[in-house]
């Protein structure tokens, strides 16, 4: 059972140009989490998708930031016009549960996204 | 919003010493967790303790849950230079989706 799979592992763009990251989660689950990592820093949340929903973005910026979990395929966070303070590392997560008992999650490996 | 807060922010011991973490947190949750992450990874689920939980073990980790003052530790005993890694507390937010939140972290280092 192979466990969540990020791709690219690393992504460089030069700014204004596109960040398109992939996640797929473990088999079976339909709850997808992203966090965003600076270097020596934790985990910041940005989004929590179940299957063709949004559930809950709090933490995305109101621009230039997207994201999708469609019915079919893997989930993708979306960065337009790419600046230089969006290079971090972006972690997917996922889990079989939400709600009240979400509990475990499963992470993958992340993307780095580096901006020129 | 930043839910979990560690302390110490970095640890440096001897390879067998014990690690202990702290980790404080300010509403109300359903569960606490850790996790451990190693240089250039993704995070790795460790232990989960629940609110009516006050104390939880598994093989050299041994957590604590305070409710009443909005605390947990995690104590590694007998570390050894492959601990060495980031920990993350982390809590469910009950608002909206119940999202989990992580803290800032602490960066432990094992010497040989």
């Amino acid at each position: 059972n192979a466990g969540v799979m990020q791709n690219p592992r690393h992504l460089v763009r030069r700014r204004g140009q596109e960040a398109r990251l992939r996640c797929s989660p473990m088999k079976g689950h339909s709850h997808v989490y992203w966090y965003r990592q600076l270097p020596e820093e934790g985990l910041k949340f940005m989004v929590y998708l179940q299957k063709e929903n949004i559930i809950d973005e709090s933490g995305m910026p109101k621009e230039r930031f997207s994201a999708e979990f469609p019915k079919e395929g893997p989930s993708i966070l979306r960065i337009q016009q790419v600046v230089r303070g969006d290079s971090a590392a972006y972690f997917c997560a996922s889990s079989p549960r939400g709600g009240l008992d979400t509990g475990e999650l499963f992470f993958g490996e992340g993307s780095r996204l580096t901006v020129l | 919003s930043q839910q979990g807060e560690e302390d110490p922010q970095a640890l440096s011991i001897q390879e067998g010493e014990n690690a202990t973490m702290n980790c404080s947190y300010k509403t109300s949750i359903n569960n606490l967790q850790w996790y451990r992450q190693n240089s250039g990874r993704g995070l790795v689920h460790l232990i989960l303790i629940r609110s009516n939980e006050r104390e939880k073990h598994s093989g050299r980790l041994r957590v604590t849950l305070d409710t009443s003052k909005k605390s947990s530790s995690l104590l590694i005993t007998a570390s050894r230079a492959a601990d060495t890694a980031s920990y993350f507390c982390a809590t469910d937010e009950k608002t909206g989706g119940f999202k989990t939140i992580f803290g800032a972290g602490t960066r432990l280092f094992v010497k040989a």
